[in-house]
């Protein structure tokens, strides 16, 4: 059962802030929500996570809400090499499960 | 960062005949690896986790005696696509970890098999 809900696409003009949706609102009170994205014909790369604080680092913020059954992955300023794939992805710290990965959301950033 | 790395990245081969992709963690002892495989404009698929020294666990509906997956050590781990057909292509991705931590999941950056 997928556990986020993500739009499969959205565009975003050149220089402008993407923000990116995912719904959780299954989420437990101990998983952490994670955020990768994958270019085309790469593999996934980390971007942020975090659990109940809004969350920033030199790639994007996440910002999720008090309730956090939702949260959204904000690119300040895009470019056009943030077009991806961009996977949110809810999961516990620790323990032996992998990452799975739902659809995603592709972003297109256009000049 | 931990790197992981894939051999080889593209691989063209003919149908029937097995081919071999190697996944290496080049700077940390990997406890566990794991294989994906991605269609085209679709998402990564789990399809097995293997921990060195022990038999992979497959995800259900990946056949294992089509996919041998050995991980015969702490930095490689290999998967071997036996009697390649067409519905085989895919963008195969290894990942490979160092801990338990989610954030120890370090990613490969796949290789292509085409099978003609």
């Amino acid at each position: 059962d997928a556990k986020t809900t993500q739009p499969p696409s959205m565009d975003c003009a050149e220089g402008r802030a993407a923000n990116l949706p995912c719904n959780h609102s299954t989420i437990s009170g101990n998983e952490y929500v994670y955020w990768y994205r994958q270019i085309h014909s790469q593999g996934p790369q980390y971007i942020i996570h975090g659990l109940k604080n809004n969350e920033t680092n030199e790639m994007a913020s996440l910002i999720i809400t008090e309730d956090r059954k939702s949260s959204t992955l904000i690119l300040p300023h895009a470019t056009l090499r943030d077009t991806a794939v961009y996977y949110c992805i809810v999961r516990l710290e620790s323990g032996n499960t992998p990452l799975v990965f739902g659809k995603g959301t592709r972003l297109s950033v256009i000049a | 960062g931990a790197v992981v790395s894939q051999h080889p990245s593209r691989v063209i081969c003919k149908s029937g005949t097995s081919v071999k992709i190697e996944c290496r963690s080049l700077d940390f002892q990997a406890t566990t690896m794991f294989w994906y495989r991605q269609f085209p404009k679709k998402s990564l698929m789990l399809m097995a986790t293997s921990n060195e020294g022990s038999k992979a666990t497959y995800e259900q509906g990946v056949e294992k005696d089509k996919f041998l997956i050995n991980h015969a050590s702490l930095t490689l781990s290999t998967l071997t696509v036996t009697s390649a057909h067409p519905e085989d292509s895919s963008f195969y991705i290894c990942s490979a970890r160092k801990g338990t931590g989610a954030l120890q999941q370090y990613f490969g950056p796949g290789t292509r098999l085409t099978v003609t």
